[in-house]
């Protein structure tokens, strides 16, 4: 089993809808990221979060540590916002900051 | 803004030849990463330093890869030789990072590599 697993894999949506990708991990963690990947793109940190909430234009992120989950949610997707978004924990301990990443979601923004 | 930098952006290289590739972390991060992304695993670390010393490299093929800081400014992730197996996007990352806190984690473009 994977440590960090996504759902969905795949996600097609029409413009304007309300998106959210989940993260689940098994592992304890100090940090979780939310990754942003365009095709043949580099990769951009779109949040860091250890607890709580974080708001970044239409973009939230919120993490129930816990619950170990986390969710990345889109408000009014457009498809510029078409990616591969990437979920990645910072293992709490002697990993001081290396990434066990999740195997991404495909987001598809239809106009 | 600060970026990470990688060169070359795209690498075509026949099998057994040597494969270098360089990274120029943000100025005042003193955390450095590698990252291997392909089609089949998904992104995966390979190496990492923290004030230029290694600290961990066990996700790296020993026999025939090789990662150093010679300084600050300045690391290497080193493929010799190379092999088709080995064509991938390779990332440099890198981060401030002081026990728990870590402060502005940046990636690199990546460099494309094709070994044939």
């Amino acid at each position: 089993k994977n440590e960090v697993e996504q759902s969905p894999q795949n996600l097609t949506a029409q413009e304007g809808e309300f998106i959210t990708i989940n993260c689940s991990y098994s592992v304890g963690i100090s940090a979780l990221h939310w990754l942003q990947q365009h095709p043949g793109g580099g990769i951009v940190s779109l949040f860091m979060l250890s607890s709580g909430k974080k708001k970044h234009g239409r973009l939230i992120a919120t993490i129930n540590i816990q619950e170990k989950h986390s969710s990345l949610h889109i408000t009014a997707s457009h498809p510029r916002d078409s990616a591969v978004y990437i979920c990645a924990v910072m293992n709490y301990g002697g990993s001081q900051g290396n990434l066990i990443f999740g195997k991404g979601t495909k987001l598809s923004v239809k106009p | 803004d600060a970026r990470v930098t990688q060169t070359p952006r795209h690498k075509v290289t026949e099998m057994g030849q040597e494969v270098t590739m360089r990274c120029q972390p943000i100025l005042g991060h003193n955390t450095v990463f590698w990252y291997r992304q392909t089609m089949m695993q998904g992104l995966e670390l390979l190496a990492y330093f923290r004030n230029r010393a290694p600290l961990d490299d066990s996700g790296m093929p020993k026999d025939r890869f090789s990662a150093e800081m010679p300084d600050a400014t300045l690391a290497t992730l080193k493929i010799q030789p190379s092999e088709p197996r080995d064509s991938a996007v390779y990332f440099c990352a890198s981060g401030l990072v002081a026990g728990r806190y870590v402060d502005g984690y940046t990636f690199g473009s990546g460099t494309r590599l094709t070994v044939v």
